[in-house]
């Protein structure tokens, strides 16, 4: 069974520095992988995904993410952090293939930013 | 626009009470899902629906059961059997099944009285 490990539940940084965000994975096959941003009381909204192809991925509101195969990993970065990016941030995995149905969600991490 | 609704935005339960949450969407997805999310717990699947009448158990569908006669509409009957329902619950959908390209709606939170 696939698993999803985000480092740390909470993360703090200072309005204009980087953000980084860790996920790892467990699957004996790279499958597809995901992140999404929460704020309070809503739903999810996709931030980026990685199914193929170039390994670096680009999403909206400026981050970006790696697959390193590897290191089994698909950290999420932001060379600049903004007020308007503390949210709830979840990593997720999915089976590659069509009839795949299940996301497999990590725990997320709550970040802050400290003007 | 196109998109996902559920209702209402707030339930609450009282003990031994069946309570029923609704998502409609109307992006002509075919495939659909709920998910339970906890605090520090990410997100859970209860059910998932490829296509109307029919719909397959996820990770913790105890306690909970779906309907889906229309394409459009996918309800959540949280039942007395479920015995700690609190938690929000977030309706998704997709294009058929590529999971790749999920849509969410913006959540019912469930309490208990």
């Amino acid at each position: 069974a696939q698993s999803v490990t985000q480092l740390g539940s909470h993360v703090s940084v200072s309005e204009g520095a980087l953000v980084l965000l860790r996920c790892n994975y467990s699957s004996s096959v790279p499958p597809y992988l995901f992140w999404y941003v929460q704020y309070p009381n809503q739903g999810l909204q996709l931030l980026l995904k990685y199914t193929t192809g170039a390994t670096l991925v680009k999403g909206i509101n400026g981050f970006e993410a790696e697959f390193k195969k590897s290191e089994t990993s698909f950290h999420l970065t932001k060379p600049s952090a903004h007020m308007s990016d503390a949210a709830e941030y979840f990593c997720a995995v999915s089976d590659r293939g069509a009839g795949s149905y299940q996301l497999t969600f990590g725990k997320g991490t709550k970040l802050s930013v400290i003007p | 626009d196109g998109g996902i609704t559920q209702s209402p935005k707030y339930l609450f339960r009282k003990e031994g009470q069946n309570v029923t949450l609704s998502c409609e969407q109307n992006l002509n997805h075919d495939a659909m899902y709920w998910y339970r999310q906890d605090p520090g717990q990410g997100l859970r699947l209860i059910y998932y629906s490829q296509i109307v009448n029919d719909f397959q158990k996820g990770d913790i569908a105890e306690g909970y059961s779906v309907s889906r006669e229309k394409k459009e509409s996918f309800p959540l009957t949280v039942t007395s059997a479920q015995k700690n329902p609190t938690a929000f619950y977030l309706c998704a959908s997709s294009v058929g099944g590529r999971i790749e390209k999920l849509f969410f709606g913006s959540g019912t939170q469930l309490s208990v009285l």
